[in-house]
């Protein structure tokens, strides 16, 4: 089975503080998410990456940054927390849909549910 | 761009009812179509999954037909037990690339005994 393991399941951070949360995946995905998940507004991707050192903006990544130096781990930076980034935090990994084939489906984390005073 | 809409919950059942949730989409293209399931405090599971029109996924009871005619991938259950008390989310992803999914909002179901 696939695991996609998340560092924490709970933070409290401080407003202004560099956080970092940290995503490790063991079936040698090439894909990997950072999710943001809000009620009433389902998921919005933050980031992702489809290689190592490679990655690309999703629809919210203002305020994150993110880095994969291997490709098992994914980390989603928060260079100066702030209240508004509250929220459930979901990583995702897939395989690289082949050429013209399709698109497979994303296992996720427990999710990290972080929460900045 | 491509979007998927779900109808808005929370959807309250008794045990035993049939479920629907709606699901609709928007995409360029022939997108797969998922449906995921978050119970409290985990992350998702994928439900069930169709990749071409006409395709059925089914898992645990639950049913979805790809429809290309109406860009629907309506979820369904016959009989809901108190354990479905989750929220469903319908995703769709596109053919080659490396996008990522697109989900709905989410729909939380209750289910009360």
């Amino acid at each position: 089975d696939v695991k996609v393991t998340q560092s924490s399941r709970y933070l409290v951070k401080r407003t202004g503080e560099k956080v970092f949360l940290e995503c490790v995946q063991d079936m040698d995905h090439e894909n990997m998410f950072w999710y943001r998940q809000d009620p009433g507004l389902g998921l919005r991707l933050i980031y992702f990456s489809y290689d190592v050192k490679m990655k690309e903006k999703g629809d919210i990544p203002e305020g994150y940054s993110v880095s994969r130096e291997k490709k098992e781990r994914f980390s989603l930076i928060l260079e100066s927390a702030s209240t508004n980034q509250t929220s459930m935090y979901l990583c995702a990994s897939s395989l690289k849909a082949r050429a013209g084939g399709l698109r497979t489906e994303a296992f996720f984390g427990q999710g990290t549910r972080l929460t900045v005073v | 761009g491509n979007s998927v809409t779900q109808m808005e919950g929370p959807v309250t059942l008794s045990e035993e009812a049939f479920l629907t949730i709606n699901c609709t989409y928007t995409a360029t293209g022939y997108p797969s179509l998922f449906w995921y399931v978050q119970y409290p405090g985990e992350g998702l599971q994928l439900l069930l999954k169709a990749t071409k029109a006409d395709d059925k996924g089914s898992n645990k009871g639950f049913e979805a037909t790809y429809r290309k005619e109406t860009t629907s991938f309506h979820l369904e259950k016959g009989s809901v037990q108190v354990s479905d008390s989750a929220v469903y989310f319908c995703a769709l992803g596109m053919a080659g690339g490396r996008r990522a999914l697109t989900f709905g909002s989410g729909t939380r179901l209750q289910v009360q005994p």
